[in-house]
């Protein structure tokens, strides 16, 4: 069966550093989303993919973050100068078309961020 | 703030019993609404959609939608230890033109043997 796929599965890192972290949707998908779920908390939606732009954020996907598609199959998350805060595990998740606005996102298993 | 309440519990049934788990929302324009499956360190896993009042059945599972009292809840007939996870909560809510799915806390769900 199809599934997102995340790597790394954890990444640990400096404060003030720059990370990437990386999805590969599934193959025939067209919208992604970055989530992510501070230990404890529950799940909060960054931001939505669709048609290389970004179709909508939320108030903590700030200027700190940004998203990109560099070819066919990946989609990437960078923070570009990471905080204590910014630690939690992000999830991908993707869905297709069917259904349209409405439809179920499959989820990656994760990334946990570690910021030190 | 559109918000989706979940009571966090833990809601701990017996083997073999139901198990009742319960969503509210205050954006009365919700479409859609999911419920996840998320055992601790994991993704959540999608186990139900509901898009229309009413109930949905999938296996043991069943997803109740009340529209009017802005509702929805999950059952789980013959409960396994196997269901012991948290479960969230999902709604879709309209934001600029497009659907921004918000989650609940999750309720944490234990089924003893």
């Amino acid at each position: 069966e199809p599934e997102v796929t995340q790597t790394p599965s954890h990444q640990v890192t400096q404060m003030g550093q720059e990370v990437i972290l990386r999805c590969v949707p599934i193959s025939n998908h067209l919208y992604f989303y970055w989530y992510r779920q501070i230990l404890g908390q529950k799940v909060e939606f960054l931001v939505s993919f669709y048609n290389n732009e970004i179709s909508e954020k939320s108030e903590i996907f700030d200027d700190q973050f940004s998203v990109e598609r560099p070819d066919g199959s990946n989609f990437t998350l960078k923070i570009r100068s990471t905080k204590l805060e910014d630690s939690a595990m992000y999830f991908c998740a993707s869905r297709d078309n069917t259904g349209g606005a409405l439809s179920e996102q499959y989820f990656g298993p994760g990334t946990r961020l570690t910021v030190t | 703030q559109k918000e989706v309440e979940q009571n966090s519990g833990p809601l701990s049934v017996p083997e073999g019993a139901i198990a009742s788990l319960n969503c509210t929302y205050s954006d009365r324009g919700s479409q859609s609404f999911f419920w996840y499956r998320q055992y601790s360190g994991k993704s959540p896993e999608l186990i139900m959609s509901i898009y229309s009042n009413g109930d949905q059945e999938d296996g043991r599972f069943t997803a109740q939608l009340n529209k009017a009292s802005q509702y929805v809840s999950l059952l789980i007939r013959d409960s396994q230890p196997s269901d012991s996870a948290t479960y969230l909560c999902a709604v879709k809510i309209a934001s600029g033109g497009s659907y921004i799915p918000t989650f609940g806390r999750g309720t944490s769900l234990i089924v003893h043997p």
